[in-house]
């Protein structure tokens, strides 16, 4: 099945250590988000890529990065994790112009911070 | 003129009941409105979408409700189930502005 795969499900890492989160898709979509969640919250947009072009969140901090190095891959990065940024990450993706102009979640990468 | 208001914020109903949950938008630009679902630990998944070109929407057991001219739509799930229990998002999207607004969510919880 078409779908949108995250990598790890769970992360642990230590404050201040980099960390990487992927996101792939077969969906061929050409936008590719991705979202904070914290607990009892909505997700947060941080930032998202129409095909190459990357379109960041007024408020998104900059220890925040992504990367897509091609249409089925995206990439989060966190260069150096605070406890405050504990939380569920998801990619999602969408085809917008299309009949529908959904988002399509992957099932998330959960991280800690310790 | 960007949110969506969504109330309530929790909700209890017993088995069979029909939980409604309400979402509220400024932006007339609006023009696409899903509601997902998610439960503990899992990614949001569209249950259902609607446009506002009509007034309702059904499929399987959930419905949308849709009043353009008060900038309100609903979600009813008939004949509620234990496993229903999750949290439940509305958003909105413009076709010009692809990005969703997401309501703050909706703990629904059926009691057997």
């Amino acid at each position: 099945d078409a779908m949108v795969i995250q990598n790890p499900r769970y992360q642990v890492t230590q404050f201040g250590k980099p960390v990487t989160l992927s996101c792939s898709q077969t969906l061929n979509h050409n936008v590719m988000y991705w979202y904070q969640q914290k607990s009892s919250q909505a997700p947060k947009l941080l930032f998202h890529y129409y095909d190459k072009d990357f379109n960041n969140e007024a408020d998104t901090p900059d220890n925040f990065q992504s990367r897509r190095p091609n249409t089925s891959f995206c990439f989060l990065d966190i260069r150096s994790p605070g406890l405050g940024d504990a939380a569920m990450y998801l990619c999602a993706t969408s085809s917008p112009g299309q009949a529908a102009d959904t988002q399509y979640f992957g099932p998330g990468t959960r991280l800690t911070v310790l | 003129q960007q949110q969506v208001k969504q109330s309530p914020q929790s909700l209890i109903v017993q088995k069979g009941g029909i939980p409604i949950i309400n979402c509220a938008y400024e932006n007339t630009a609006f023009d696409y409105f899903p509601w997902y679902q998610q439960f503990p630990g899992k990614g949001p998944a569209l249950l259902i979408a609607i446009r506002p070109d009509v007034s309702e929407k059904k499929e399987g057991r959930f419905t949308i409700s849709f009043n353009k001219s008060a900038k309100q739509f609903s979600l009813h799930i008939m004949d509620s189930q234990p496993g229903d229990s999750a949290t439940y998002f509305c958003a909105a999207s413009s076709g010009s502005n692809y990005k969703l607004t997401f309501g703050k969510g909706t703990l629904l919880t059926v009691n057997p």
